[in-house]
């Protein structure tokens, strides 16, 4: 089964830039999807196929893809991006979607 | 705007069936832009994709996948009456203890664009 693996935790000072990494086999050839979730509550979309936003996702999110890793940025990070951050893509070989384990970002 | 509502029992004994229920507003089971699924999140396994139903209009076809890790206990069945669709799993043990959440897959018929909706979670517990 397709692996994808995350750091457990990122922290960055208000402001800053934070780079999550999701890294795969060969993941620069797949569509990846992010999603923040924040306690107690469901996960969210913020990044999909790569690097298009869902409306109300604002401009500072953005994704990109190359090789075996693809990143979550963001801008300007607030203290209300503190949440855990997951990738997502499909493993065309099992026809099943698969998450990495989820980063934790905190906010200094 | 569209809503999930998820709705089934939060306490299980072993060896009994999960059965929850997803209720669709604001889109239509058998819409070819989405796909159903459903998902769950342990501490242990991390967000787990279970499995989706979805129709074709063009081949007039329901389709269903399920992950590998519970292909034999589990299936999911839309409702186009009640516009709705729900999760078996049977012979659950507490490994399968997690909070279950129903989720659309947008699509354009064929691609798929990620889980743009979410139900609000079912903490199910399985304890004797």
């Amino acid at each position: 089964s397709y692996v994808l693996t995350q750091s457990p935790s990122v922290s960055v000072a208000p402001g800053q830039t934070a780079r999550i990494p999701c890294g795969g086999n060969n993941i620069g050839s797949k569509s990846v999807h992010w999603y923040q979730q924040r306690p107690g509550q469901a996960p969210m979309l913020v990044v999909y196929d790569v690097n298009s936003r869902p409306s109300g996702i604002p401009a500072r999110f953005s994704g990109s893809n190359s090789g075996d890793m693809a990143t979550l940025t963001i801008h300007r990070v607030e203290a209300g991006d503190e949440a855990d951050y997951f990738c997502q893509v499909w493993d065309n070989t099992h026809d099943h979607w698969v998450f990495g384990g989820g980063t934790k970002l905190t906010v200094l | 705007q569209i809503q999930l509502q998820q709705s089934g029992p939060g306490l299980m004994k072993p060896s009994q069936t999960l059965s929850l229920t997803c209720a669709i507003s604001g889109d239509s089971v058998s819409s070819d832009s989405g796909a159903w699924n459903w998902i769950r999140q342990s501490p242990s396994r991390g967000l787990e994709w279970l499995g989706r139903t979805y129709y074709r209009s063009e081949r007039s076809e329901w389709f269903n996948d399920y992950a590998a890790s519970v292909r034999s206990r589990i299936t999911i069945t839309p409702d186009t009456s009640k516009n709705q669709f729900s999760l078996q799993l049977n012979s659950v043990t507490p490994e399968d203890t997690a909070v279950y959440y129903c989720a659309r897959d947008l699509s354009d018929g064929y691609k798929f664009y990620g889980f743009d909706n979410w139900g609000q979670g079912t903490l199910v517990t399985v304890s004797s």
